[in-house]
């Protein structure tokens, strides 16, 4: 089975302009979960979706947003950039919402905001 | 709020063994887990501890004591190719599952 991919690899952006990046998960892997990781820190969560429903919402504001199709498949977009929201954006797959544990990563977007 | 806490570098020689601990405080806290991150790519799964005790996977072992709030990722028999950044995370539950990470330490392995 291909591992989790996301796209695009890299992107850069203006403050202002809006963002949108896509996963794909494992085959039969129902849970994606958003993370944020700054250079030099942890990732951070900012969603996760299973079944098209959002399950659960980091600490971020309303200028992120995302949605989940009927594959699975998964967006995160981010309006209005800010030159703070450059970071490395990682997808991960679970199986299920209460599977955290063995999540699979993507290789990230990375993302730079100008 | 939720936090944990680990070293920010570690440096260790070929061979050696070397111990990455981690505090965490959180609440919904179901279990630690521990990855791995070469040079900002997507982190893999390393470990996993829900119960008390030592979990061993080859080289690595990972251990967590619930009364204490603490844990540990052991790396033995450290090779080159272990320099990288560690990462420690709680899974939380709440509403869905998710994980609350660690600032990571860098493990810089010399010859």
């Amino acid at each position: 089975d291909a591992g989790v991919t996301q796209s695009p690899t890299h992107l850069i952006k203006t403050r202002g302009q809006h963002v949108t990046l896509r996963c794909s998960p494992i085959s039969g892997h129902k849970s994606v979960s958003w993370y944020q990781q700054v250079l030099g820190q942890g990732p951070q969560f900012i969603f996760q979706y299973y079944e098209k429903e959002e399950r659960g919402r980091g600490n971020f504001p309303d200028r992120f947003s995302a949605r989940q199709f009927p594959n699975y498949s998964s967006e995160l977009n981010v309006n209005a950039l800010l030159l703070g929201d450059s970071a490395l954006y990682l997808c991960a797959a679970a199986r299920g919402p209460q599977e955290p544990e063995t999540q699979y990563f993507g290789p990230g977007t990375r993302l730079l905001v100008l | 709020g939720q936090s944990l806490e680990q070293p920010s570098e570690v440096t260790a020689v070929e061979g050696a063994i070397v111990q990455i601990n981690c505090t965490y405080q959180t609440s919904g806290f179901y279990g630690l887990s521990w990855y791995q991150q070469h040079d900002g790519g997507a982190p893999t799964f390393l470990s996993y501890n829900a119960l008390d005790g030592l979990e061993e996977t080859g080289r690595f072992s990972s251990f967590l004591s619930r009364s204490d709030s603490y844990g540990y990722l052991l790396l033995q028999e450290l090779q080159m190719k272990d320099s990288a950044s560690y990462f420690c995370a709680a899974v939380i539950y709440n509403q869905g599952g998710k994980l609350i990470f660690g600032q990571g330490t860098e493990l810089s392995v010399k010859p």
